[in-house]
Parts: C-alpha cells; structure tokens; sequence
C-alpha cells in the first residue's frame, strides 16, 4: 500500500525559506503512470495546489507561487522535495504531498500524506 | 485563472437524507472535475474522478454528475460518517489546478 509522509521543521522564520520532504513507501516515484505534487491548507481554509514534479524532473507550479517555489525529486531515496523562499505569515498551513494520476490524463490526486503544519513566525 | 465555486458554503441534513452539493466552474473544463471528503485533521480522500467515476472503495451512495461548467456531488442517503467537508477541483488547466472554496456538511 501507498503511503506518503511529510518531514521537515514546524516553524519558519519570515523572510527565510521553507524545505518539506515527501517519502514516497510502498511504491516507487520514477513510476511514470504518476507525477507527485504538494497542496497547502492555511488554517481553518481551503486547499490550495503548489506544484507538481514527474520522476524526470519535470515541473510546473501554480503561477501565483512560482517565483518563490522549487519542487525537486530524488529518486535514490524515493523522495520528494518542496521549497518555498523568503516566506511571510501567509505561508503557514498544513502542507500535504499527494500522488498525481497522470496515466489516465485526468490528473487527480489519488493518494495523499497526512500533512504537516508549518508556521511562519519569528 | 479557472476559478470554481460551490454551493452551498455550509449544509445542514441529517442521517438518511439525500444531499447534493454543486460546484461551478467559471469556464468549461469538460470533464477534468474532481471531488475530495476532508474529516478534521485528516489529508483530503478523493472520492469521484472525471466527473462521475468513483474511486476504489468509496461507498455507492456517492456519486457525481455534470459536464462543461455545471457539476454536482450527490449523497444518496446520508451515513454518520459522510459529515465532513467537501471540495471539488479542476484539472482541465495544466499548471493552474485550482479546488472550490469547500462545503461543510453538518448535522
């Protein structure tokens, strides 16, 4: 069974860059029936889509966050990676990874971690 | 950007009725709609994708319907365990998935 799990710390400074890791179990990320993608929920609000990643690097994200956003993948250890820079209050939310359908190119989101919270404060 | 609105925001029903929440979009997104239940402090669970196929092991009381802007999620007979939030999510945009604002189904 497919799980996914969300790492990396709770608090964030403002101004300074937020880094998630996503461990892909029970499966494999260079699977090319999937991408992989990361979705944030401010508290107490809706889901927002951040980015997406293919096994071979390929990316595209959410033009509203595009410039301070990086999503990467390493395929040795079955991960993959968010980072988002000079970070405000705005940013804090759960952050959830998820696995993206891409075989059938209705592109849903199919399998999601339990999502960790992160919060901008100094 | 395609933006998506539900109605209603909130919804009150109870164990045995039949609800049905509508989700619209601001342009045509053919069938690329999705829907997700969201229980407090859980991860979204896909439910319905493409409109009207039901996800592996999601009850048949479930099911959805619509086509180009005009969709709805509908709950066949409410089971204590569906109170929960849920949003729908278009797919159509490559690069620009966007979800509803969500609806609460209460008791």
């Amino acid at each position: 069974q497919l799980q996914l799990q969300e790492s990396g710390p709770g608090l964030v400074r403002p101004s300074e860059t937020l880094s998630l890791t996503c461990t892909v179990s029970g499966g494999s990320i260079s699977s090319s029936s999937y991408y992989w993608g990361w979705i944030r929920q401010p508290p107490g609000k809706g889901l927002e889509w951040i980015g997406s990643i293919y096994y071979s690097g390929s990316t595209y994200y959410n033009p509203s966050h595009k410039s301070r956003v990086t999503i990467s993948v390493d395929m040795s250890k079955n991960q993959f990676s968010l980072k988002v820079t000079s970070v405000t209050a705005a940013d804090t939310a759960v952050y959830y990874c998820a696995r993206q359908d891409y075989s059938s190119s209705w592109y849903y989101f199919d399998d999601w971690g339990q999502g960790t919270l992160v919060t901008v404060s100094s | 950007d395609i933006q998506m609105t539900q109605s209603p925001s909130s919804l009150s029903a109870s164990i045995g009725d039949r609800v049905t929440i509508t989700c619209r979009a601001s342009q045509s997104i053919n069938m690329f709609l999705n829907w997700y239940q969201q229980k407090p402090g859980e991860a979204p669970k896909l439910l319905i994708y493409a409109v009207s196929n039901l996800q592996g092991g999601v009850p048949s009381r479930f099911s959805g319907s619509g086509s180009a802007t005009d969709f709805t999620l509908t709950i066949s007979s409410l089971q204590p365990e569906d109170f929960a939030t849920y949003y729908c999510q278009q797919t159509y945009s490559t690069g620009v998935y966007t979800f509803g604002q969500g609806t609460k189904l209460e008791i």
